[in-house]
């Protein structure tokens, strides 16, 4: 069964600065994407940036970029001149075909 | 904009009760999914549906059912609710099943059990 590991539960960023997140996962699969959500504070979950396991080069998204290493399963997303909004609870998924499984979770502070 | 709605914010049920947690999409999505949020563990899939009538079992499906008569609608319900079901509830939809398919989340159910 596939697994995607946040091993950074809380992680805190000073405004303008940057910041990475980490995420690994285990499959077996070769066909698959992979996903990074942001949940602010009593909001809904949203996507921030996705990535297909078959393309080397790596997403981006404004100030969202990824860091994909398909053979270490490595998968970290890089927040650029973050911004206070930037707040909030960041979510790794990897989904194959049938459905997606989701980390557990890093919690990003700004500070002002 | 896809909007995905739920039924209640915030539900505070006795255990031993049969709950019913409702979720609307008005994208007309073929997929939709149940998750549970439980902090330190993520997002857990309870069941999805790829078409009305149709359901399949997610991670953690013990203790839930659920319902899809029609496309824009997916309920999720809790037999007899007991008190470690007290969690956030995520309802998500997607276009298709593929793996590509952004999924749409609602704003989740704080479900507390006493």
């Amino acid at each position: 069964a596939q697994t995607v590991t946040q091993s950074q539960p809380e992680m805190s960023v000073q405004e303008a600065e940057t910041v990475t997140l980490s995420c690994t996962y285990d499959t077996s699969e070769s066909d698959y994407y992979l996903f990074w959500y942001k949940q602010p504070p009593s909001r809904q979950m949203i996507l921030v940036i996705r990535q297909e396991a078959y393309k080397q080069q790596n997403a981006t998204e404004n100030r969202f970029s990824v860091n994909f290493q398909k053979a270490a399963k490595s998968f970290s997303l890089k927040i650029s001149d973050s911004q206070l909004g930037d707040a909030a609870m960041y979510f790794c998924a990897y989904r194959s075909a049938r459905y997606m499984r989701f980390g557990a979770g890093t919690r990003l502070t700004v500070k002002p | 904009d896809v909007k995905v709605t739920q039924s209640s914010r915030y539900l505070v049920k006795r255990t031993g009760e049969k709950v019913f947690l409702e979720c609307v999409q008005d994208m007309d999505h073929e997929n939709m999914f149940w998750y549970r949020q439980d902090p330190g563990l993520g997002l857990r899939l309870i069941y999805f549906s790829y078409d009305v009538k149709m359901k399949e079992k997610g991670d953690i499906p013990e203790g839930y059912s659920v319902s899809r008569e029609k496309k824009e609608r997916f309920s999720l319900i809790l037999e007899s609710a007991s008190t470690n079901q007290t969690s956030m509830y995520l309802c998500a939809s997607s276009l298709y099943g593929g793996q590509d398919y952004e999924q749409y989340f609602g704003p989740g159910t704080r479900l507390t059990v006493t």
